[in-house]
């Protein structure tokens, strides 16, 4: 079946750039998606990406798609304090289901 | 949130025991979706439903079962709870290509 991996774990200092990376196998993928999801709390859908794409911005927030090495990044400007969490990437396969990595725990440092 | 809660927030119970989750959504979406969260595994899929009497399986939906009698109401029954159940719960309704997530059931099965 399909596989979503992602590093467990990433640490940043206020102000700096986050880059959270995301490898899928589906190459029949429609859209990828990132999750942001605080402590206690659902999922927030933060961003999505058209498999057709190789890129989107929105604000701080910049995804790059590599669909040749299936390889999904999202990448956090002016990363701050409010930014830590876990963040989940996700692809969305033709059946329109998702299947999700393990979640980066995103920790920014004041 | 697009209109999801979920009941329980937090429920302890005994091995053996049934045990209902309770989606709502206030938004007429056609399709639901219940996961399980667990540490280093992400979500995972139990049942999904595209409609009123209409569910199917998810990758991991042995010991649950899913019942959807209204478009507003989707049910998560696990019928002789394990200690393997326990898990958060998310329930999740799709809008065009996104889904939205309610905030979650904590189940401690003991």
């Amino acid at each position: 079946g399909e596989d979503v991996e992602q590093s467990l774990f990433l640490s940043v200092r206020e102000g700096d750039s986050s880059v959270i990376n995301c490898t899928y196998t589906d190459s029949s993928s429609t859209y990828l998606y990132w999750y942001k999801q605080e402590p206690g709390a659902g999922l927030q859908l933060l961003t999505y990406i058209f498999s057709n794409m190789d890129m989107k911005q929105d604000q701080r927030l910049t995804v790059l798609l590599n669909k040749k090495d299936k390889h999904l990044s999202l990448r956090i400007a002016d990363t701050q304090t409010g930014d830590s969490a876990i963040y989940f990437c996700a692809e969305e396969d033709a059946g329109n289901m998702l299947t999700f990595g393990g979640g980066t725990r995103l920790m920014v440092k004041p | 949130d697009a209109g999801i809660t979920q009941s329980p927030r937090h429920k302890v119970t005994e091995t053996g025991t049934p045990v209902t989750l309770r989606c709502h959504q206030t938004e007429n979406h056609r399709y639901m979706y219940w996961y399980r969260q667990d540490p280093g595994h992400g979500l995972r899929l139990i049942h999904y439903s595209y409609g009123v009497k209409d569910t199917d399986k998810g990758e991991v939906s042995d010991g649950y079962s899913v019942s959807r009698s209204k478009t507003e109401d989707f049910l998560l029954t696990l019928e002789s709870a394990t200690s393997s159940q326990t898990s958060v719960y998310f329930c999740a309704a799709r809008f065009s290509y996104e889904q939205y997530f309610g905030p979650g059931t904590r189940l401690t099965v003991t």
